[in-house]
């Protein structure tokens, strides 16, 4: 089955400065990879995904970048404010079937004002 | 915050005990899933349906049982057998041809 690994589990920056999570899965037919924001208590929030057929995709200070050959797709979150801490988790799934996601085991990322 | 909804928010339980989870949603999404969260950990996928009267077992199914009776209803029971059920459980929802899942808010399961 597919394994999705995510680094770093913990992330602190300076308010304005970016953040970058990585995560790497196993399986070389899942081809949608989300991402979801989750904070603390409260259900996860789709804040952008990305498919297969797709490099790279940007939505404000948000960005995904896939590299399928490497197997590895990462979040970049710019000019960061203190909102933006909470913990993100990757995932990934296979079309065709139920779609099922696989989760990454989370990041916590802190914004210091 | 409409769409998915789950009760109770918080549910305590005895040890033996089985407890049922409901998860409705109003979204007519065909797909249903449940997963499990556990402090620090991603969540994982205990079961999911995609159509009315049709479930398969996730990736951690082992005491747990689900029914999918109504499209909208997708209720989880958490048995006995279950050994270590203290957890955050989420229910999700997709439309057929979709990717995206959407989560409920959740239920906090302590075991007593």
């Amino acid at each position: 089955g597919e394994n999705v690994e995510q680094h770093p589990s913990t992330l602190s920056v300076q308010e304005g400065d970016s953040a970058v999570i990585k995560c790497t899965y196993s399986d070389s037919a899942s081809n949608y990879f989300p991402w979801y924001k989750q904070e603390l208590g409260k259900r996860p929030q789709l804040i952008i995904d990305i498919r297969s057929n797709v490099g790279e995709k940007k939505d404000q200070r948000i960005a995904v970048t896939l590299n399928k050959t490497a197997k590895h797709f990462s979040l970049h979150i710019t000019e960061t404010q203190p909102e933006d801490s909470a913990v993100y988790f990757c995932a990934a799934s296979r079309a065709g079937s139920a779609r099922q996601l696989t989760f990454g085991s989370g990041t916590q990322l802190t914004v210091l004002p | 915050d409409g769409g998915i909804t789950q009760s109770p928010k918080y549910l305590f339980r005895k040890e033996g005990q089985n407890v049922t989870l409901s998860c409705e949603q109003n979204l007519n999404h065909d797909a249903m899933y449940w997963y499990r969260q556990d402090p620090g950990q991603g969540l994982r996928l205990i079961y999911y349906s995609q159509i009315v009267n049709d479930f398969q077992k996730g990736d951690i199914a082992e005491g747990y049982s689900v029914s999918r009776e109504k499209k909208e209803s997708f209720p989880l029971t958490v048995t006995s057998a279950q050994k270590n059920p203290t957890a955050f459980y989420l229910c999700a929802s997709r439309t057929s041809g979709s990717n995206e899942q959407f989560f409920g808010p959740g239920t906090r399961l302590t075991v007593l």
